[in-house]
């Protein structure tokens, strides 16, 4: 079984419906992320949450939200969904070990909002 | 404050010949850099990692890279190329400054050809 999932894989919405997308890990990690990508744009942070009572703004949060429910599951919402926020999302996990803090990634999330 | 500035969008080969893909950084503190990889349609692979250890790092699949601080620079190579080497590749830097988070390149397209 996969360490890090998304589910959904896929999800077509129309403009204004609210979204959730879930991310869940079974590797023990304290840190979890979601990020958005877009072509040409590389991976963008949206939200990021260093254990459960921690939750910080990424780059692009305006638009997101986002539930840390258990060291192992971070849910994104988008409240009001919008065109522009067509694009592949991933989730990612880390130890929190600064020096060898390498991030672990979910198959990630296409999102396309009609 | 980080950056990563992946040199070019596009680079292309033939089965057989060496790969080159540029990477330059920017960050306030000792950085620590990644490369990932990601095939059609797929989710984020490592590809190897540098955390001020030895500055030539080894990766899976045959490709390494050099970490060159005076020339802020973490480029990907390998050898030979394969065909199953065709993916999207990105240079990731995180400076580790307490709340440490990842800052993506836009990313490499590498198509390789018969």
């Amino acid at each position: 079984d996969a360490d890090v999932t998304q589910t959904p894989r896929n999800r077509i919405t129309k403009t204004g419906k609210r979204i959730m997308l879930e991310c869940s890990q079974t590797k023990g990690h304290d840190r979890m992320y979601w990020y958005r990508q877009d072509p040409g744009l590389g991976l963008r942070l949206i939200y990021y949450s260093f254990d459960v009572k921690d939750i910080n703004k990424g780059e692009i949060s305006d638009g997101y939200s986002v539930s840390r429910q258990a060291q192992a599951k971070f849910s994104l919402s988008l409240e009001s969904a919008i065109p522009n926020q067509t694009a592949l999302y991933f989730c990612a996990t880390s130890s929190g070990d600064t020096s060898t803090d390498t991030q672990y990634f979910g198959p990630g999330t296409r999102l396309t909002v009609l | 404050a980080q950056s990563v500035t992946q040199l070019d969008s596009h680079v292309s080969v033939s089965e057989g010949t060496p790969v080159l893909l540029r990477c330059n950084y920017s960050s306030s503190y000792s950085p620590s850099l990644f490369w990932y990889v990601q095939h059609p349609n797929k989710g984020l692979q490592l590809l190897l990692k540098y955390t001020s250890a030895a500055t030539l790092v080894k990766g899976i699949n045959g490709f390494e890279a050099e970490f060159k601080k005076s020339e802020t620079s973490f480029h990907l190579t390998k050898p030979s190329a394969h065909m199953s080497d065709a993916a999207e590749y990105f240079c990731v830097v995180s400076d580790h400054s307490g709340y440490s988070t990842l800052t993506f390149g836009k990313g490499t397209m590498l198509l390789v050809s018969p």
